[in-house]
């Protein structure tokens, strides 16, 4: 069965700076991979994905991410975060062929220094 | 309405008491899923419909009762809760089920006192 890590319980980065969130899976075969954004009392964002081709994935509010097979890592980065990426982020690794359920990190919570 | 929408956004019940939640997508999807969201905890699958039909239960405890009426409507009925069952309760809806992606709802956030 597939599984989730995500190191970072909670990041601090101040406005403007670079931002990367860790994720590490365990799937014997290639993934699916997902990023998640979760605003406090909301429910959960689609940010981007990875079904296959180009390894660096580009998703929505300016974030991508970089699939690497022999590191096991999906990894979260932005350039220049706003005040307004605080939130909760969450990392989720899902089997190709679609028959199994998708399973989710614990979630990194990002806050933003002004 | 578009994309997935649950009602009520907050809800507080004693023990004793039984109530639903509603979640409805306007998305044209054939997959609805029940998670929970506790603090501290990864999300919870609790359980799976596809077209209608139940195909997965994570051996969720029997005070927590799922209906799908239909592809667009998923019901979780509540009875006789704990206290630890408090937590934030996310509908998600996909084009298939298994690892499609999910879009989520707003979630129900539930108080059992």
């Amino acid at each position: 069965a597939q599984s989730v890590t995500q190191p970072d319980i909670h990041i601090t980065v101040s406005e403007g700076a670079s931002l990367e969130l860790r994720c590490n899976y365990s799937y014997g075969a290639t993934p699916y991979l997902f990023w998640y954004v979760q605003s406090p009392g909301q429910g959960l964002q689609l940010l981007l994905k990875y079904f296959s081709g180009d390894t660096l994935v580009q998703g929505i509010k300016g974030f991508e991410a970089e699939f690497k097979r022999s590191q096991s890592s999906f990894n979260l980065r932005k350039p220049s975060v706003h005040w307004s990426d605080a939130a909760e982020y969450f990392c989720a690794v899902g089997s190709q062929g679609g028959s199994e359920k998708l399973v989710f990190g614990k979630g990194t919570k990002l806050t933003v220094n002004p | 309405e578009t994309g997935v929408t649950q009602t009520p956004r907050h809800l507080v019940m004693g023990m004793t008491n039984k109530k639903s939640l509603k979640c409805e997508q306007h998305l044209g999807h054939n997959a609805m899923y029940w998670y929970k969201q506790s603090a501290k905890k990864p999300l919870e699958l609790m359980f799976v419909y596809s077209l209608e039909e139940r195909v997965e239960n994570n051996s969720v405890p029997s005070r927590f009762s799922p209906e799908c009426p239909n592809s667009s409507h998923l019901f979780l009925h509540l009875h006789t809760l704990q206290p630890e069952d408090s937590a934030l309760y996310l509908c998600a809806s996909s084009p298939g089920h298994g690892t499609d992606t999910q879009y989520f709802g707003p979630g129900t956030r539930l108080t059992v006192l």
